[in-house]
């Protein structure tokens, strides 16, 4: 079935450091793939998105780009601030039949920064 | 323009008890999507309905049922609660299920079994 893999965490940097969070996906069919964020005690924020390939989402300087070939969707910021420190969550949305879809997740990578 | 709405925030429930958690989605939007994350993993589909219908569901046991309003708010509800129905129970809202359009969530409800 339809899956998304994240790499562990915690990520750990120090502010103005790059990020990358790596995120790998397998489906069927043509997904959409997201980007969201947690942050402490609080639910989820749409981060990005993209929903065909070659597509590149982008949002408060974080980007991510649909990679066909390689099934990928990496995350990645040029320089961390103390307030992305959050968790980070890959999705891709499949289509169960006309009229209904879902979100599938993987399991969320936490990133803390550090001044 | 408010968005997903869920009540309650925090519960404590003990185990056998039953729970109603509660959602309004987002202005416009007439579909709605529930969600359960454990501690320290992603969320998991939970069932979808649209048009006051459960369009879909995910791989959770009956106790877990919904129900969609004619305004399109929801409800979750959770019988014969277990141990592991402890978690962060999200719902989320989109307009026209299957459309493709963005999907909004709202803060969760912490639902804790003792």
């Amino acid at each position: 079935g339809d899956s998304v893999t994240q790499m562990e965490g915690p990520v750990t940097l120090s502010e103005e450091a790059f990020l990358t969070i790596n995120c790998t996906y397998t489906a069927t069919g043509y997904p959409s793939l997201f980007w969201y964020v947690q942050y402490p005690g609080e639910g989820l924020q749409l981060l990005l998105k993209a929903t065909k390939a070659d597509d590149k989402g982008s949002n408060k300087g974080f980007e991510a780009t649909y990679r066909k070939e390689t099934t990928s969707f990496h995350l990645e910021k040029g320089s961390v601030q103390v307030s992305d420190s959050a968790v980070y969550f890959c999705a891709l949305r499949t289509a169960l039949s006309y009229n209904t879809d879902k979100l599938i997740f993987g399991t969320g990578t936490r990133l803390q920064v550090f001044p | 323009d408010a968005g997903v709405t869920q009540s309650p925030t925090h519960l404590i429930k003990t185990r056998g008890q039953q729970v109603t958690l509660r959602c309004s989605p987002k202005s416009g939007h007439d579909t709605v999507s529930w969600y359960q994350q454990a501690l320290g993993q992603g969320p998991q589909f939970i069932f979808q309905y649209y048009e006051e219908e459960e369009r879909q569901r995910g791989n959770f046991p009956d106790r877990f049922s919904g129900h969609q309003f004619p305004n399109y708010s929801s409800e979750l509800n959770v019988n014969a609660l277990l141990l592991g129905d402890s978690a962060l129970y999200l719902c989320a809202s989109s307009l026209g299920g299957g459309s493709g359009n963005t999907i909004y969530f709202g803060e969760g409800s912490w639902l804790t079994v003792v």
